[in-house]
């Protein structure tokens, strides 16, 4: 079935230990996007890739980076993660365009940071 | 800006009904409306686009007023797999771009 998939579900890493994050897509979709996610919160854009455009939200933190190198991967760099960063990582995609079209998210990446 | 969801939750039992509001300040370009269940990722259910516009499968089904600027989620004769968190996801205009705004989410809990 086609897919949005995170790898891996589980991250541990030290405070300040730089971590990368990776989603993959077999929907061919043009948009992803990242999410941050805290506990009984809703998720919060951090960025989101048109094709090959990026596109930052003005609150979010310079800590975190993006790169898509193709149209099926797209990785979340978190620099020098702090402990406020712990959090579900939620990456999404949606395609034609961005016309109309749902989002289709994957199962996210739970950020635990020691 | 956050859209507005109420309640922040609702205990049902079986076949009973619910509504979860998701209301904004200004008019929306659209909303769409996901489910999430703990620990795993928000599930689209529908979009809705057109002032006054209402659709709906199944026993799920949503409302967007004339004004774009209020939506409901309606759930009917609900079932125990439709607990979770409901977000409402609003697009501002001036244009689609696809960037959705969450809400703070409604809990839905169903029980036998």
């Amino acid at each position: 079935d086609a897919m949005v998939i995170q790898n891996p579900r589980y991250q541990v890493t030290q405070f300040g230990k730089p971590v990368t994050l990776s989603c993959s897509q077999t929907l061919n979709h043009n948009v992803m996007y990242w999410y941050q996610q805290k506990s009984s919160q809703a998720p919060k854009l951090l960025f989101h890739y048109y094709d090959k455009d990026f596109n930052n939200e003005a609150d979010t933190p310079d800590n975190f980076q993006s790169r898509r190198p193709n149209t099926s991967f797209c990785f979340l760099d978190i620099r020098s993660p702090g402990l406020g960063d712990a959090a579900m990582y939620l990456c999404a995609t949606s395609g034609g365009g961005v016309n109309n079209q749902p989002q289709h998210f994957g199962d996210g990446t739970r950020l635990s940071i020691l | 800006q956050q859209p507005v969801q109420s309640p922040q939750a609702v205990i049902l039992r079986e076949g009973e009904d619910a509504v979860i509001n998701c209301s904004s300040s200004k008019a929306l370009y659209s909303v769409h409306w996901y489910r999430q269940k703990h620990g795993e990722a928000p599930v689209f259910l529908m979009i809705l686009l057109k002032g006054g516009e209402q659709k709906g499968h199944d026993k799920i089904s949503a409302s967007f007023n004339e004004k774009k600027q209020q939506s409901s989620l309606y759930l009917t004769a609900s079932q125990l797999s439709y607990s979770g968190t409901y977000f409402c996801g609003t697009e501002p205009p001036p244009s689609n771009t696809g960037k959705l705004i969450f809400g703070q989410g409604t809990t839905l809990q169903v029980k036998p």
